[in-house]
């Protein structure tokens, strides 16, 4: 069984829309993270959440919102969705914080914008 | 800020060959971490093999080995007896110690194994 779910799979979308992507990980682990890939920038680090605290944000855009409801949730909202936003979004997690700390990936929610 | 950079796009091997995938980094940190990741064709990324920037000793996971030349800023992945289940894009990553970053990853690598 997949101890990292995303839901969904798959998700398409109308350009200006919004959608939340879901992510919830089984491992008990205490850091969540968001990557990004495309085919102009693969694996694009996006958030990274510890203990439901915001650590790490390379993402510019507003429009991406991090939702963490229970430590191990971090769900991630897009507003005004964009052809440009069609990616795979993973959500990833570590035992921890530290930065020895492994990746462990989910299956990845493909958005098209249309 | 962490930079990682891989250069080859692709390679082609045919198995049971040894392949080495390279990778390069940027970092004002004294003290790291590097990745190697694995995303085979379903999608699925695997944490592979990790190397500590203060460890002088090559990391070996079975037939996964790394080439760490700190001076140079280079770790590279060594695959031995490729086998065709191998083929994969190979993805670098880095972390810092002294930054509260999160691991940032090169393009990655596709690699080839063909009978």
């Amino acid at each position: 069984d997949p101890k990292i779910i995303q839901k969904p799979k798959y998700l398409v979308a109308v350009t200006g829309s919004e959608k939340i992507l879901i992510c919830e990980q089984y491992l008990g682990h205490n850091a969540m993270y968001w990557y990004r890939q495309s085919a102009k920038k693969p694996l694009e680090f996006m958030f990274s959440y510890s203990y439901q605290k915001l650590m790490d944000n390379q993402t510019a855009s507003s429009r991406f919102q991090p939702q963490s409801s229970k430590k191990n949730h971090l769900d991630l909202q897009i507003t005004a969705l964009k052809p440009d936003d069609s990616a795979t979004y993973f959500c990833a997690s570590s035992q921890d914080w530290g930065e020895e700390n492994t990746l462990y990936f989910g299956a990845g929610t493909r958005l098209s914008v249309l | 800020a962490q930079k990682v950079t891989q250069t080859q796009t692709s390679i082609s091997v045919v198995e049971k060959t040894t392949v080495t995938m390279d990778c390069v980094y940027e970092t004002r940190d004294s003290s790291y971490f590097l990745f190697w990741y694995k995303q085979t064709a379903s999608g699925e990324i695997v944490f592979l093999i990790r190397q500590d920037s203060y460890k002088k000793e090559n990391a070996t996971v079975g037939h996964y080995s790394l080439n760490f030349q700190k001076p140079k800023s280079s770790i590279g992945l060594i695959i031995t007896a490729t086998q065709i289940e191998d083929s994969a894009v190979y993805f670098c990553a880095m972390r810092e110690r002294n930054n509260n970053n999160a691991p940032r990853f090169g393009a990655g690598t596709k690699l080839s194994v063909k009978p």
